[in-house]
């Protein structure tokens, strides 16, 4: 059984710029959450895509959008990247059937955004 | 925003020595999970607590939550040098079609050997 895994490790960009950052889930998965980690900081939840529909979004501007194809891989873009978007981006995936049933939620290792 | 606040902000203890880690929420919950971090890598699961229990252990991990005080804690017996890590209580709640991880801003637990 393979774990997510999340591309490009580290990656730098100009402000400005847009950035295109990669998740595959685990297998058998077909929920995948998006989070944002800045330095120090815990996790903030982007928005989740179960079977390739937006379920749910946290409180991110527009520049901020996913994607989720049949395989149920993701990826997330961040259009006109400013300097606060610096952070460790995570991606974690489940088997949730987006109903009240718990899930667990496993996460990639992140992709390191740097933007100068 | 982040719902869960934990308590200490880090905690520097001897190998062997028992770790306590609190954490506080605002908000109602269906869940309340604790996740390790090593070296600002990806998060690993360590425990869930559902909102009707009241204490859960698993290996050296012991868990409990208190929702009337809106607040949980974990205890880590025994700790050893590898237990070194961030340590985040994050609460899932569901709001319609979709559930989230709400985290806190972690504690940076420091085992000395």
């Amino acid at each position: 059984e393979t774990g997510v895994t999340q591309s490009p490790t580290h990656l730098i960009k100009t402000r400005g710029q847009q950035v295109t950052l990669r998740c595959s889930s685990q297998s058998g998965h077909n929920t995948v959450s998006w989070y944002q980690q800045a330095l120090g900081q815990g996790p903030q939840f982007i928005f989740q895509y179960y079977r390739e529909e937006e379920n749910g979004r946290g409180n991110f501007p527009p520049r901020f959008s996913g994607l989720q194809f049949p395989n149920y891989s993701s990826e997330l873009n961040v259009n006109a990247l400013e300097l606060d978007d610096s952070a460790l981006y995570l991606c974690a995936s489940s088997s949730g059937t987006h109903t009240s049933s718990y899930n667990e939620q496993f996460f990639g290792p992140g992709t390191r955004l740097t933007v100068l | 925003s982040q719902q869960g606040e934990e308590d200490p902000q880090a905690l520097s203890i001897q190998e062997g020595e028992n770790a306590t880690m609190n954490c506080s929420y605002k908000t109602s919950i269906n869940n309340l999970q604790w996740y390790r971090q090593n070296s600002g890598r990806g998060l690993v699961h360590l425990i869930l607590i559902r909102s009707n229990e009241r204490e859960k252990h698993s290996g050296r991990l012991r868990v409990t939550l208190d929702t009337s005080k809106k607040s949980s804690s974990l205890l880590i017996t025994a700790s050893r040098a590898a237990d070194t890590a961030s340590y985040f209580c994050a609460t899932e709640a569901f709001t319609g079609a979709n559930s989230k991880l709400t985290f806190g801003k972690g504690i940076t637990l420091s085992v000395r050997p």
